[in-house]
Formats: C-alpha cells, sequence, structure tokens
C-alpha cells in the first residue's frame, strides 16, 4: 500500500518566517493535493499538483511536485498566525479512486 | 454553492442506539465519500459511492452502514457502536469518479461519542 510521510511532523515558527513542509511517497505518485485542516473542522483544499516539475501558488502558499523523487514540497513565505493549523498531504495508490493522507504536518505561528 | 452539509455536528449515543450520520452536496458532484479521523491522526477513508453505487468499502465493521439514496445525500447508519468508534466522522464530495478524482470538498464533519 502507498504510504506518504510527512515532515516535520510540527513546526513551530514566529510570524513573519518563511517554513517547508515535505511529503514523501513510498509509491509512484499519480498526483498530489494539499490540504488544511483547523482542529476538528472539515479539510480545506490548497492545491494540487500533477505533472513532475509542477509548481502552484495561492497568495504565500507555494507547492511543487518532484515526480522522480516521488516528493512534494509546501512552502509558506511571510507566515502569519492565520496559517496555523494541521497541513496533510494525499494522493491516489496506484491512481485508484481513494484519496490517502499523510500524517500530517502541525504548524504553529507565535505572533 | 461550493459546500458539503453534514448533520448532526455533535452525536452522542450508547451502545445499543440506533443514529444515523447525515450529508448533502448540491454541486451535482457524483463521487461521495464517508472518512473516519481520530484525534491527532489522519482521516481514514471507509466508504466511497460512484453514481450511487458503493464502489469501496475499507473492510468497514457492518455496524457502519453506508446509503446513498439520491446523488445529493449520502447518510451512513450507526448501530451497535462501541466507545472506540468515537471519532470525527468526515464527508465529502468530488466531480470526478474514478482514478485522480480531483479536488475532493470536505464537510465540517460530525464529532460522535460512544458512551
Amino acid at each position: 500500500s502507498q504510504e506518504l510521510e510527512q515532515s516535520p511532523q510540527s513546526l513551530i515558527v514566529q510570524e513573519g518566517k518563511n517554513l517547508t513542509i515535505n511529503c514523501t511517497s513510498s509509491k509512484t505518485l499519480y498526483g498530489l493535493y494539499w490540504y488544511k485542516q483547523k482542529y476538528g473542522e472539515g479539510l480545506i483544499f490548497l492545491m494540487m499538483l500533477q505533472k513532475g516539475g509542477e509548481e502552484k501558488s495561492h497568495e504565500k502558499i507555494t507547492a511543487k511536485l518532484d515526480e522522480k523523487k516521488q516528493q512534494s514540497s509546501l512552502h509558506i513565505t511571510a507566515s502569519q498566525p492565520s496559517h496555523a493549523g494541521i497541513y496533510l498531504c494525499g494522493a491516489h495508490p496506484g491512481g485508484s479512486e481513494k484519496l490517502v493522507f499523510g500524517k500530517g504536518t502541525k504548524l504553529t505561528v507565535n505572533p | 454553492d461550493t459546500e458539503v452539509t453534514q448533520t448532526p455536528k455533535h452525536l452522542v449515543m450508547g451502545m445499543t442506539n440506533k443514529k444515523s450520520l447525515k450529508c448533502e452536496q448540491h454541486m451535482g458532484h457524483r463521487a461521495m465519500y464517508w472518512y473516519k479521523q481520530k484525534a491527532k491522526k489522519p482521516p481514514e477513508l471507509m466508504f466511497v459511492y460512484s453514481y450511487e453505487k458503493l464502489s469501496i468499502n475499507e473492510s468497514v465493521p457492518s455496524r457502519f452502514s453506508p446509503e446513498c439514496p439520491n446523488s445529493s445525500l449520502l447518510n451512513l447508519h450507526l448501530h451497535a457502536l462501541q466507545p472506540e468508534d468515537s471519532a470525527l466522522y468526515l464527508c465529502a464530495s468530488s466531480k470526478r469518479v474514478g482514478g485522480n478524482t480531483g479536488e475532493l470538498f470536505f464537510g465540517e464533519g460530525s464529532r460522535l461519542t460512544v458512551l
């Protein structure tokens, strides 16, 4: 089965600092999703990456997909308290309709 | 309308009760999902419905019974649950069916406590 490993597990940064979260897959990636979750709430879609080398940005969040390395990175520039939450990467194992998630990275941004 | 609505938001039930969780979307999506999320864990897929037919059951115990009465509604019937079934239950939908579904839209979840 496909496993997604995220690092770090948790991250505490000062407001205004940049940070990067990584997601590495044990198998070939057929697309990679990034979601954000506030505690006890639903998941908010951030970005979907489908092709190797693809890079997408939304406001101050940028995600890249390295298909050869079977990994993706999520970069936040000039972090704000509103960026705090749990970031989850997701993928379809074997290209199936199932969407499985990594264990998440908990981000705390201190003002 | 880009929402997935789940009711109730909170549910407390005894082990002998029968209850249901409901999920509704009006985006015309043809795939709907149930996920279970325990504290500090990622969501785990339970069921997938494609065109109102059950396409994936991730070996979920029969005390959880899904139902898709029409393309907008998804229910999860609960019976004889155990305390370890206490969790956040998330519903999601996607426009595309099958591999590489594209974005899944998630509801806010129903927090279930089994006493």
